[in-house]
C-alpha cells in the first residue's frame, strides 16, 4: 500500500512570511495527525482530525496555525505569519481510527527553515 | 499530564552487546506504551507495542507499572539497529501519542 504522502520536503521562508503544507493520508484511513518535530525533541502533536473534524488541537497555536481537512481525506496545515521558532519538521501520520493501540503511520515530514 | 522521559540522548555499544534504552512515564491512569523507531532517511515507523508483548527484530520491551518503566532491550546489538528509537504514551483507549525525546543508537562494528 502507498505510504502517507507530504509536500513539499523543504521550504525555506522568512519570517512573517506564510507557508503551507499538504498531507495525503494512507486511503481508509479515519484518522490524521499534524506533529511538530522540533530539533532534538521528540514529535509534538498540534492537530488530530478523525474524518473531517478535529478531535484534538489544544497544542495548535491558533493565533498563527490553522489545519483543515474539508472532505475527510487530505489535509493541509498553514502558518501565518511565521516565526523563527516555528522551524521543525512537521510529521503527517494517519492510523486506521481513534481507538487505543493503534498504529500510526508517518510520512516523510517537512522540513521548515524560517530566518 | 502524561510525560515520557528518555534520559539518555545518545547509546553508543559495540556489535554484539546488549543493548537497553530506557524509558520512564507519567500518566494517572493505565497507559499504552510504544516504541517507534527512525533509521536514517527513513520515516519513523512502530517498532512494537506493549500489549501486543512481541519480539521485533529481537527487540522486547516490558511495561513495569511500578516503576513506571518501559524500556527497550536486545541481548546482542547489530550494526543495523543505529537508529533514533522514541519511546510514546497514549491514554488508555486513546490514538494522541506523547512521545519521548528519544535516543540515538549507534552500534560499532
Amino acid at each position: 500500500e502507498a505510504g502517507v504522502a507530504q509536500s513539499p520536503r523543504y521550504k525555506i521562508i522568512e519570517k512573517r512570511q506564510s507557508v503551507a503544507f499538504w498531507c495525503n493520508p494512507i486511503s481508509g484511513h479515519a484518522t490524521l495527525y499534524w506533529y511538530q518535530q522540533i530539533l532534538g525533541q521528540g514529535p509534538k502533536l498540534l492537530i488530530q482530525f478523525q474524518n473531517n473534524g478535529v478531535v484534538d488541537d489544544s497544542q495548535l497555536p491558533k493565533d498563527r496555525f490553522s489545519a483543515e481537512r474539508l472532505k475527510g481525506v487530505d489535509s493541509t496545515l498553514k502558518i501565518q505569519p511565521a516565526k523563527l521558532e516555528d522551524s521543525a519538521v512537521y510529521l503527517c501520520a494517519s492510523s486506521l481510527d481513534l481507538g487505543g493501540g493503534r498504529e500510526q503511520y508517518f510520512g516523510p515530514g517537512t522540513r521548515l527553515t524560517v530566518t | 499530564a502524561q510525560r515520557v522521559t528518555q534520559p539518555e540522548k545518545l547509546l553508543s555499544v559495540f556489535k554484539g552487546a546488549p543493548v537497553e534504552l530506557k524509558c520512564n512515564y507519567s500518566y494517572s491512569g493505565s497507559p499504552e506504551l510504544f516504541w517507534y523507531v527512525q533509521y536514517s532517511r527513513q520515516r519513523l515507523q512502530l517498532l512494537l507495542r506493549h500489549i501486543s508483548r512481541e519480539s521485533i527484530k529481537g527487540f522486547t520491551a516490558d511495561l513495569n507499572k511500578g516503576e513506571t518503566s518501559f524500556h527497550l532491550k536486545k541481548p546482542f546489538a547489530q550494526e543495523e539497529d543505529s537508529a533514533m528509537y522514541y519511546c510514546a504514551l497514549s491514554g488508555s483507549g486513546y490514538s494522541t501519542l506523547t512521545f519521548g525525546k528519544g535516543t540515538m543508537l549507534l552500534v560499532s562494528p
